[in-house]
């Protein structure tokens, strides 16, 4: 089976522009989860999709925002870009969904640098 | 929400010896607690995992021990090699509750010396 497939890998924009992430997950896996990593912070969790459905949220504003289509891809999206958002944006896919099996399959990530 | 510490950040250690990674979580209805390892450049990758009905668990160098009571797990690494070289990340969830996420530790870097 294909990995998970996250594209772009890495791109670099400005201030106050925005940016389209995706994710294409396993074959036959239907929940996609996106992570921000950044050095020292670890992997912090920004929303899981279920079948189209947004099941959870963490805590960013809402200049992060995402979505999943029916053949289960996901792209996230942050627009207004900060310096801080520059990062690596890591999507995981799963079975059943992390409340269900735990386990994650992560992409190799899209690292993000803002100027 | 669930919180999770991690420590230490870093760690040295020399080839051969053993390395202890902790973690912490807050939640005491949290039941899955997985460990990934990241290698530099590369996707994070689980390790291994235990859930809370088991005390420990092993495969080949690594184990992990669960302390249900205390709120606490950790990965133990037996025979370092230089390829254990990583960012080694502990998480938790809750398995089987519907919504769950899986909150992760801010890693720990091991570095093991020839």
């Amino acid at each position: 089976k294909a990995g998970v497939t996250q594209t772009p890998r890495y791109l670099i924009k400005t201030r106050g522009q925005q940016v389209t992430l995706s994710c294409s997950p396993i074959s036959g896996h239907r929940s996609v989860s996106w992570y921000q990593q950044t050095p020292g912070q670890g992997l912090q969790f920004l929303f899981e999709y279920f079948s189209e459905t947004q099941r959870n949220k963490g805590n960013f504003p809402g200049r992060f925002s995402g979505r999943q289509f029916s053949n289960s891809r996901s792209e996230m999206n942050v627009s207004t870009l900060e310096l801080g958002d520059s990062a690596l944006y890591l999507c995981a896919s799963s079975a059943k969904g992390t409340a269900n099996t735990g386990e994650l399959f992560f992409g190799e990530g899209s690292r993000l640098t803002v100027l | 929400g669930e919180n999770v510490e991690q420590h230490p950040s870093t760690l040295s250690v020399q080839e051969g010896d053993s390395a202890v990674i902790k973690c912490t979580y807050s939640d005491s209805a949290s039941n899955y607690f997985p460990w990934y390892k990241q290698e530099l450049g590369k996707r994070p990758q689980l390790i291994i995992d235990i859930r809370s009905n088991v005390g420990e668990k092993k495969d080949q160098r690594i184990a992990v021990t669960l302390n249900k009571t205390a709120k606490h797990f950790s990965l133990h690494i037996t025979e370092t090699q230089p390829e254990d070289s990583a960012v080694y990340f502990c998480a938790a969830s809750k398995v089987g509750s519907g919504y769950s996420t899986l909150t992760f530790g801010k890693g720990t870097m091991l570095l093991v010396s020839p």
